[in-house]
């Protein structure tokens, strides 16, 4: 069975702390994506990334970074969190080509940032 | 004006209604269609793909898609609690990754 995991179901966290959020999927998947969810604004692209050190900035890349040092991993990174990045944060993968039309997610991350 | 217009409802049906989705778009050059669905608490998954347009039926679910009007539906017969969820529109162009647009979703429920 076919799995993107994430590294925490639910976080919170404090204004201005370093967070990071961890994806790992098992598919051998080239395409790996980082989306925020949030209520009426439906899925948006923060980043993604077609191969291993490499990403390309999304819709909403500002106050975000990330690394993918390893094919089946792929790390968003909140430099110094804010309230406003409170939101459900879903990380999806892909195969290259028209398989792209599939992407498999995992299950989110509910962050609060108090 | 977003690329991808999706009411996002909510709808409430009895159960087995059929259930009409909807979403329209801006890009002409939208190819590859697709809806998740999503569980509560859960990421979305793929349900549904079609390319170009038409129908596409699987089980109770169809997907049409008309390009002439950039609108697309999904159709859901004899609904299912087990239905209830949020269903994304979603459509891409080209081979690029991130080419993928999605609607805001429709949260669905089916009422024993």
């Amino acid at each position: 069975d076919v799995k993107v995991t994430q590294s925490s179901r639910y976080l919170v966290k404090r204004t201005g702390e370093k967070v990071f959020l961890e994806c790992v999927q098992d598919m051998d998947h080239e395409n790996m994506f980082w989306y925020r969810q949030d209520p009426g604004l439906g899925l948006r692209l923060i980043y993604f990334s077609y191969d291993v050190k490499m990403k390309e900035k999304g819709d909403i890349p500002e106050g975000y970074s990330v690394s993918r040092e390893k094919k089946e991993r792929f790390s968003l990174i909140l430099e110094s969190a804010s309230t406003n990045q409170t939101s459900m944060y879903l990380c999806a993968s892909s195969p290259s080509g028209t398989g792209a039309n599939e992407q498999f997610f995992g299950p989110g991350t509910r962050l609060t940032v108090l | 004006q977003k690329e991808v217009e999706q009411d996002p409802g909510p709808l409430s049906v009895p159960e087995g209604a059929i259930v009409s989705l909807n979403c329209t778009y801006s890009n002409s050059a939208f190819q590859y269609f697709m809806w998740y669905r999503q569980y509560s608490r859960k990421g979305p998954e793929l349900l549904m793909y079609t390319y170009s347009s038409g129908n596409k039926e699987d089980g109770r679910f169809t997907a049409q898609v008309d390009k002439s009007s950039k609108y697309i539906s999904l159709f859901i017969r004899d609904s299912q609690p087990s239905d209830s969820a949020t269903y994304l529109c979603a459509m891409r162009w080209g081979a690029g990754a991130n080419n993928l647009f999605f609607g805001t979703g429709t949260r669905l429920t089916v009422i024993p």
